[in-house]
């Protein structure tokens, strides 16, 4: 089975925390995604990547960055954090679409 | 501008009747559909997925449904049963998923009562 982990389940960081989420895969796949999901807007695509070392920004980029040093890797980070960022992040992870996507089990990021 | 639309935000369902969970595209160029399954504090799976060849597709309870010319897929369970309450994301993407990303629609939280 493929498997995506994302290494915290729950976190809880200050404002203007530099705080990283990371996103590891085993099934090497060439796409990754970050999305976040909040109550009654569903899942917003932050940014993905198609391979190493290449991103791309998604809907709502603003505020994040993400790294891709290795395929099974991709990393999510959150420059300066902000209460509205609090919310559940998810990753993903693809061969291509018409495979669909294999989520990890989430990062819930409280922001205080 | 959205390009998958699940326009009901909730449905609650009695144990044992049928749940029919919509879904309605805008672009034309989708070609391959897939519904997802959320539990709180997990991440979604995959439940079911049909192609734009298909109108039916099916997998044990849960049966997707799909007209093109008015643009909308259904998912139907039956019988409904109180694990299946959860939220549900329905995906599109186009050239058969070769190229591009899913595009996903906000959800619909079902609710199956005993």
């Amino acid at each position: 089975d493929v498997k995506v982990t994302q290494s915290s389940r729950y976190l809880v960081k200050r404002t203007g925390e530099k705080v990283f989420l990371e996103c590891v895969q085993d099934m090497d796949h060439e796409n990754m995604f970050w999305y976040r999901q909040d109550p009654g807007l569903g899942l917003r695509l932050i940014y993905f990547s198609y391979d190493v070392k290449m991103k791309e920004k998604g809907d709502i980029p603003e505020g994040y960055s993400v790294s891709r040093e290795k395929k099974e890797r991709f990393s999510l980070i959150l420059e300066s954090a902000s209460t509205n960022q609090t919310s559940m992040y998810l990753c993903a992870s693809s061969l291509s679409a018409i495979y669909g996507y294999t989520f990890g089990s989430g990062t819930r990021l409280t922001v205080v | 501008d959205q390009q998958v639309k699940q326009n009901s935000p909730s449905l609650s369902v009695q144990e044992g009747r049928i749940s029919i969970l919509n879904c309605d595209y805008t672009n034309s160029m989708f070609d391959y559909f897939l519904w997802y399954k959320k539990y709180p504090a997990e991440g979604p799976t995959f439940l079911i997925s049909i192609s734009s060849i298909k109108d039916k597709n099916e997998d044990g309870r849960f049966t997707v449904f799909l007209n093109k010319s008015a643009k909308h897929l259904s998912l139907h369970i039956v019988p409904s049963q109180p694990g299946d309450s959860a939220v549900y994301f329905c995906a599109a993407s186009a050239m058969g998923g070769s190229q591009g990303n899913l595009i996903f629609g906000k959800g619909t939280k079902l609710s199956v009562k005993p």
